[in-house]
């Protein structure tokens, strides 16, 4: 079982430019989740989606946007990339009860220049 | 809304010290509190969580509904237990939020 996974692993872009991050799972997780990291600001949730089909902002929503394309996947897209959004990008996903814990991918490394 | 305050950037400790990594939260309902770990290079992992009561590798930690909070304990530091500690709070509609982070430095 892989678990997360996410694809790119490292991405740069220019300012401008659009791309969307991926997300997959096979744990049969209803809830999944991206996050960003950033140093001295922790985890900040962007989006998360509680189920399939539905989607719901976190923290730091503006300049994404997200699609829960079925129970697996949950992508990140930025339409028009800015140096703001150079982080570390972190999907996660949990079960059903609100005291799952979360388990996460390995992240993906953007740059925007 | 919920939050979570984690006061301390950098704590560091000698190796033997005990340790205690705190956290805060900010949530009218019955929170369930989380502490994740991130080792150099490796995902995010889940260390315990409340409602488990349980001691990972040495470490415990204890909600006080009183003074909401939970924080993170292990009475002798060892130099593996460097790493960035995470607290994180699980409310309503499974949103689920993150203190800032405390990067523990265990000095040998």
């Amino acid at each position: 079982n892989a678990g997360v996974t996410q694809t790119p692993k490292f991405q740069v872009l220019k300012t401008g430019q659009s791309m969307t991050l991926q997300c997959a799972q096979d744990m049969n997780h209803n809830s999944m989740y991206w996050y960003r990291q950033d140093p001295g600001m922790g985890l900040r949730l962007i989006y998360y989606s509680a189920s399939e089909g539905t989607t719901d902002k976190g923290e730091v929503p503006n300049g994404y946007n997200v699609s829960r394309l079925n129970k697996r996947e949950f992508s990140l897209r930025l339409e028009s990339a800015a140096p703001s959004q150079t982080s570390v990008y972190f999907c996660a996903t949990t079960g059903s009860s609100y005291n799952s814990p979360l388990h996460f991918g390995n992240g993906t490394r953007l740059t925007v220049t | 809304a919920q939050r979570v305050t984690q006061p301390e950037k950098l704590l560091s400790v000698f190796k033997g010290a005990p340790v205690e990594l705190k956290c805060n939260y900010s949530y009218s309902g019955s929170p369930e509190l989380f502490w994740y770990v991130q080792y150099s290079r490796q995902r995010l992992q889940l260390l315990l969580r409340h409602i488990s009561r349980e001691s990972i590798k040495g470490f415990t930690a204890d909600l006080n509904k009183g003074e909401t909070s939970f924080h993170l304990k292990k009475p002798f530091a060892q130099e593996e237990d460097s790493a960035m500690y995470y607290c994180a709070l699980s409310g309503g509609y499974q949103k689920v939020t993150f203190g800032t982070g405390t990067k523990l430095q265990v000095i040998p």
